[in-house]
């Protein structure tokens, strides 16, 4: 079945360091992408997505890209915040209605 | 409403009760999910609906679990002789278009579920 693997956490980092999470995916047919971002206290919300190979999603200095050579989608930001501190997830969904499919979840910390 | 609401926040259930969680999409919005999410897992698809059709329940866990949306808005998932193992985080998500993948959804803070 479709599946979702993200690297393992947590991760703490010093501000202004630079972030990759890493997320792989195994999916039949052409699955879209997504990273959703949760903050402390608030809900799963869109943090970028990308719906077809070699797409690049962006958002809030966030990037990810597509690439079905390898089935991942890692997240990079060059300059992270304090702010950014959250618990970040990489999804997929290959239905036609946009059912996701989640990886485990990274908890990021970012230290002054 | 803003986003989307659920209620309770919290609830503590002895093992064997009845539960009910209710879900407010945001107004307006076509699809409606339930997901449920273990502690330091990510979340698990239960069940979609479109409008008051309940068009996929592949993820329901066993038939303790139901879940329903009669006028195609607020909607509500049951659990029945709640276990152990039930304790968990259940999400509720909507999303405005009804066929495509490439939708964002918008989740609601969630309901924890503390099963003794």
């Amino acid at each position: 079945g479709d599946s979702v693997t993200q690297m393992e956490g947590p991760v703490t980092l010093s501000e202004e360091a630079f972030l990759t999470i890493n997320c792989t995916y195994t999916a039949t047919g052409y699955p879209s992408l997504f990273w959703y971002v949760q903050y402390p206290g608030e809900g799963l919300q869109l943090l970028l997505k990308a719906t077809k190979a070699d797409d690049k999603g962006s958002n809030k200095g966030f990037e990810a890209t597509y690439r079905k050579e390898t089935t991942s989608f890692h997240l990079e930001k060059g300059s992270v915040q304090v702010s950014d501190s959250a618990v970040y997830f990489c999804a997929l969904s290959v239905t036609s209605y946009g059912k996701l499919t989640f990886g485990q979840g990274t908890i990021l910390t970012v230290h002054p | 409403g803003a986003g989307v609401s659920q209620s309770p926040r919290y609830k503590v259930a002895k093992r064997g009760q009845d539960v009910a969680l209710r879900c407010d999409p945001i107004s307006g919005h076509v699809s409606l999910f339930w997901y449920q999410q273990a502690l330091g897992q990510g979340p698990e698809f239960l069940t979609y609906f479109q409008n008051e059709a309940q068009l996929d329940k592949s993820g329901l866990p066993s038939d303790r679990f139901f879940a329903e949306r009669p006028e195609g808005s607020v909607s509500t998932l049951k659990i029945q002789r709640t276990q152990q193992e039930d304790s968990a985080v259940y999400l509720c998500a909507s999303s405005l278009w009804r066929d495509s993948n490439t939708g964002e959804l918008f989740f609601g803070e969630g309901s924890r579920l503390t099963v003794l």
